[in-house]
């Protein structure tokens, strides 16, 4: 079974509006992080936001929020009043707990978004 | 220089070629990490170096050896590539290779092709 599943391979969204990047997760472990990544055309891959399976609040980072519902085993990306220069490749990421095995990230299959001026 | 570089940025060679690319960390951390980028696939795990030493090797071929001679330093030597080799190769680092909540920065990553 996949550990971490995008299931919108591209997305449209226009510029101004917000977006929510979907990303479902499979762990059995209590303790693990969930991380987004935005690969733009050039390929460095970029962190956005983290989220740990414990922290009691939603992440944000500016116009990045990460909708956390962990009964729900989802970590949805939300962007905030898009902009042109969002258009790119986006990864959810986890990294389960176990202690020998922690710095792992499984990465999602990814979701394309374009942004529409 | 900031963040995590590597070079080439890309790279074209045969399958009889011996190659290296390089990655350097300016942060300070302690681990660090190859990845394949294939196309249409997740990012896949090739190599983790913590404090030099190498504490995983994902069942990646041998044509691909890692070196780590010290912690701001990675390199990944290449021979006899196979055309399915071709992929983007990113480097990361992380403040420790275990634990939560350090995450992972990455390079601009070396697009290799093998022809």
């Amino acid at each position: 079974a996949q550990k971490i599943t995008q299931t919108q391979p591209g997305m449209f969204v226009q510029e101004k509006e917000a977006v929510t990047l979907d990303c479902t997760y499979d762990t059995s472990d209590p303790s693990y992080g969930l991380f987004w990544y935005k690969q733009p055309s050039s390929g460095e891959m970029i962190f956005l936001i983290y989220q740990g399976s414990y922290d009691q609040q939603n992440a944000t980072e500016g116009r990045y929020s990460l909708n956390f519902q962990k009964a729900r085993k989802s970590a949805n990306l939300v962007i905030s009043a898009s902009q042109l220069g969002d258009s790119a490749m986006y990864f959810c990421a986890m990294r389960e707990g176990t202690e020998d095995s922690s710095y792992k990230l499984i990465f999602g299959s990814g979701t394309r978004l374009l942004v529409r001026p | 220089e900031t963040g995590v570089t590597q070079t080439p940025r890309h790279l074209v060679m045969g399958m009889t070629n011996k190659k290296s690319l390089k990655c350097e960390q300016h942060l300070g951390h302690n681990a660090m990490y190859w990845y394949k980028q294939s196309a249409k696939k997740p990012l896949e795990l090739m190599f983790v170096y913590s404090l030099e030493e190498r504490v995983e090797n994902n069942s990646v071929p041998s044509r691909f050896s890692p070196e780590c001679p010290n912690s701001s330093h990675l390199f990944l030597h290449l021979h006899t590539l196979q055309p399915e080799d071709s992929a983007l190769y990113l480097c990361a680092s992380s403040h420790s290779a275990t634990g939560e909540g350090y995450e992972q920065y990455f390079g601009p990553g070396t697009r290799l092709t093998v022809t």
